[in-house]
């Protein structure tokens, strides 16, 4: 099984719909990650969390909302959809003792219409 | 500027060859340096980890840091087709903050042809 799952796989929506992607890991991590990925940029940070209680936005937070559910579970939220968050979305987890090392998983392919 | 920019490729080798894949830094703050691979529709994953300036080799895998160029530099020797795949090089910053942040390079598109 896989240790970081991400839901759905793959999701088309309209603009202005509320859109829910889901994390959940296995590994025992306390930190968990939201980035998006568009050709030619890279990564890029939209949240990220050391623990339940501590939620933390990065560089693209805009548009987004997440929800630390439990250690294993970190939710991001897109309130009202727009064509530009059509991208592919990774949630990553890290050890405490580990400031580098982010396992990723296998994304979510989203496109708003 | 962006922090870290990459050479953005693609690239396309023939099997057997030697790859060279390259990112350039502007922030002193980075101390750890990485390198992802990821496959198509799949998550990133990490291959080469390092932390101080020099070479550091696994198998076909060479990571090259220069600090005082703020360089750095993946080599593939011996190029496969199943190392075909989307390499990102990584960084993090390292003291003063409880959470190193890690920015990655835009990614290098990499194809090997048989």
């Amino acid at each position: 099984d896989a240790d970081v799952t991400q839901t759905p796989r793959n999701r088309i929506t309209k603009t202005g719909k509320r859109i829910m992607l889901e994390c959940s890991q296995t590994k025992g991590h306390d930190r968990m990650y939201w980035y998006r990925q568009d050709p030619g940029l890279g990564l890029r940070l939209i949240y990220y969390s050391f623990d339940v209680k501590d939620i933390n936005k990065g560089e693209i937070s805009d548009g987004y909302s997440v929800s630390r559910q439990a250690q294993a579970k970190f939710s991001l939220s897109l309130e009202s959809a727009i064509p530009n968050q059509t991208a592919l979305y990774f949630c990553a987890t890290s050890a405490r003792t580990s400031r580098s090392t982010q396992y990723f998983g296998p994304g979510t392919r989203l496109t708003v219409l | 500027q962006k922090e870290v920019e990459q050479d953005p490729g693609p690239l396309s080798v023939p099997e057997g060859a030697i790859v060279s894949l390259n990112c350039t830094y502007s922030n002193s703050a980075f101390q750890y340096f990485m390198w992802y691979r990821q496959y198509s529709r799949k998550g990133p994953e990490l291959l080469m980890y390092t932390y101080s300036s020099g070479n550091k080799e696994d198998g076909r895998f060479t990571a090259q840091v220069d600090k005082s160029s703020k360089y750095i530099s993946l080599f593939i020797r011996d190029s496969q087709p199943s190392d075909s795949a989307t390499y990102l090089c990584g960084m993090v910053t390292a003291g003063g903050t409880s959470y190193g942040k890690l920015t990655f390079g835009q990614g290098t598109i990499l194809t090997v042809h048989p």
